[in-house]
């Protein structure tokens, strides 16, 4: 199975300020079509969680665009240019090109300081 | 507007069999490229997807719960339903419904979720 790594498990974050998530998957997420699959995945406190990114920089639908994702190979970003309060919750990163099985990462934990 | 909704029971002893429903409206499941998938979410703890079933009806497990699950599509044509056997404590779990358009792009739109609580 791929694993997904991410760090840090936990970002502290001023209102205004950026914020950068890591996420490191133990083999490369180039798929053999040339596209690399790695999704990031928002969850606010009590809720489902919502698509972010996919492909590794193209945003959802909605999606604002502060929100950017960056990498290839073995390492991302989810880049937040100006943290909002709404963007509280758990980050997870996720792989589409070695399944099955699909894996998350563990999470990070944004909050507001 | 494209909606995923879980159904089943909350409670379940352990070594019983869970079987949830996931009742989707806004999409079929017979167009190409869709697929229905289960994820779970223990208390505090991380996603894990557990099964995926395609337009086409192949289907894609977890290989570490793979002799646990069943999916398969429901007798409706918006429904798809995950068994898991031989249910443990350790099962105990917020369980997502979710769709994809694409093998490779994650899951697009989720359903709310519904907590099972394994427990004697």
């Amino acid at each position: 199975d791929v694993v997904m790594t991410q760090s840090p498990l936990s970002l502290p974050v001023t209102l205004g300020q950026p914020a950068s998530i890591s996420c490191r998957s133990s083999q490369s997420l180039e798929y053999s079509d040339g596209n690399t699959y790695l999704n990031w995945f928002h969850q606010r406190p009590g809720q489902s969680p919502r698509r972010l990114i996919y492909k590794v920089s193209k945003r959802d639908s909605g999606v604002p665009d502060r929100f950017s994702g960056s990498g290839s190979g073995t390492d991302f970003t989810l880049k937040i240019a100006r943290v909002e309060a709404e963007d509280v919750g758990v980050y997870y990163c996720m792989q589409g090109t070695h399944w099955p099985p699909y894996t998350f990462g563990q999470g990070t934990k944004l909050d507001i300081k | 507007q494209i909606t995923l909704k879980e159904s089943g029971p909350t409670l379940v002893k352990p070594t019983q069999t869970l079987t949830l429903t996931c009742t989707f409206s806004g999409f079929s499941l017979t167009t190409s490229g869709v697929g229905v998938g289960w994820i779970r979410q223990p208390p505090g703890k991380p996603l894990e997807w557990l099964a995926l079933i395609y337009w086409n009806g192949d289907e894609l497990y977890n290989p570490s719960l793979k002799n646990r699950l069943t999916i398969t599509k429901g007798t409706s044509k918006n429904q798809v339903v995950l068994t898991m056997t031989n249910m443990d404590p350790v099962d105990t779990a917020t369980h997502y419904c979710a769709r994809t358009s694409s093998v490779y792009d994650g899951f697009d739109y989720w359903g709310q979720g519904t907590l099972v609580t394994v427990t004697s």
